[in-house]
């Protein structure tokens, strides 16, 4: 059975720094491009950012470019995304989601995570 | 970037009766086309790929259709489980877009 499980979520303050992990189990993860995408309180899906499945290519939303970064670490089948210079328009519930290529081309989330939530509020 | 937009914002539809959702893209997406369903408080889940491909375990109940700018996702007869929000998400060009979602409720 497939699962991701994301964690790191907080209250942080507009300025401040954060990084989420999602842990991947039931799937060869190394074979699999890796997805963050953001949900809003009452609002819908925004794609955030992929990972390629080895690492070698990442892309981000135009809205988090340049303060977001993803990354992977195949040996722990785990998923990261380091959040800098945090908004508060960055406030919402991060999902990790699983590709169902590489990451070579674009292609659809066979599975979600449950997300885990970012507030970011003074 | 892609625009996704879905219509209408909210349907409200009685158990046992038909529904019908639709997506339409700003350009061509030929096929590459997906649905999810999102219940409150859960996840999305995949409901359909490749326009017209029911995912794993998905009811036959649901079906889609369209090709290049057009979509409709149907249900054929309303369960209770399926009142949610659907979204679309387009995946012939970086990056992947989702739609606005359709919320369907209970009438």
């Amino acid at each position: 059975e497939v699962q991701l499980v994301e964690s790191g979520g907080v209250v942080v303050q507009p300025g401040g720094s954060l990084r989420l992990s999602c842990a991947a189990s039931g799937f060869t993860f190394n074979d699999y491009a890796m997805h963050w995408v953001r949900q809003a309180p009452g609002k819908g899906l925004e794609w955030v950012s992929l990972i390629s499945w080895d690492g070698g290519s990442t892309y981000y939303a135009d809205s988090v470019k340049g303060r977001f970064t993803i990354s992977r670490d195949n040996s722990k089948n785990s998923l990261y995304l380091q959040m800098n210079s945090l908004r508060t328009e960055d406030t919402a519930l991060y999902y990790c989601a699983k590709d169902k290529g590489l990451g070579v081309t674009p292609y659809y989330f066979d599975y979600w995570g449950q997300g885990t939530l970012v507030t970011v509020s003074s | 970037e892609i625009v996704m937009t879905q219509s209408p914002a909210t349907l409200s539809v009685s158990p046992g009766e038909r529904a019908t959702l639709s997506c339409r893209a700003s350009q061509s997406v030929s096929s590459n086309l997906a649905w999810y369903q999102q219940k409150p408080g859960q996840a999305p889940r995949l409901l359909i790929y490749g326009a017209s491909t029911r995912a794993t375990g998905i009811p036959a109940r649901f079906s889609g259709s369209g090709s290049g700018t057009e979509f409709t996702l149907t249900i054929s007869s309303l369960q209770s489980e399926d009142f949610a929000v659907y979204y679309c998400q387009q995946y012939n060009n970086w990056p992947n877009s989702f739609g606005q979602g359709t919320k369907l409720e209970i009438k």
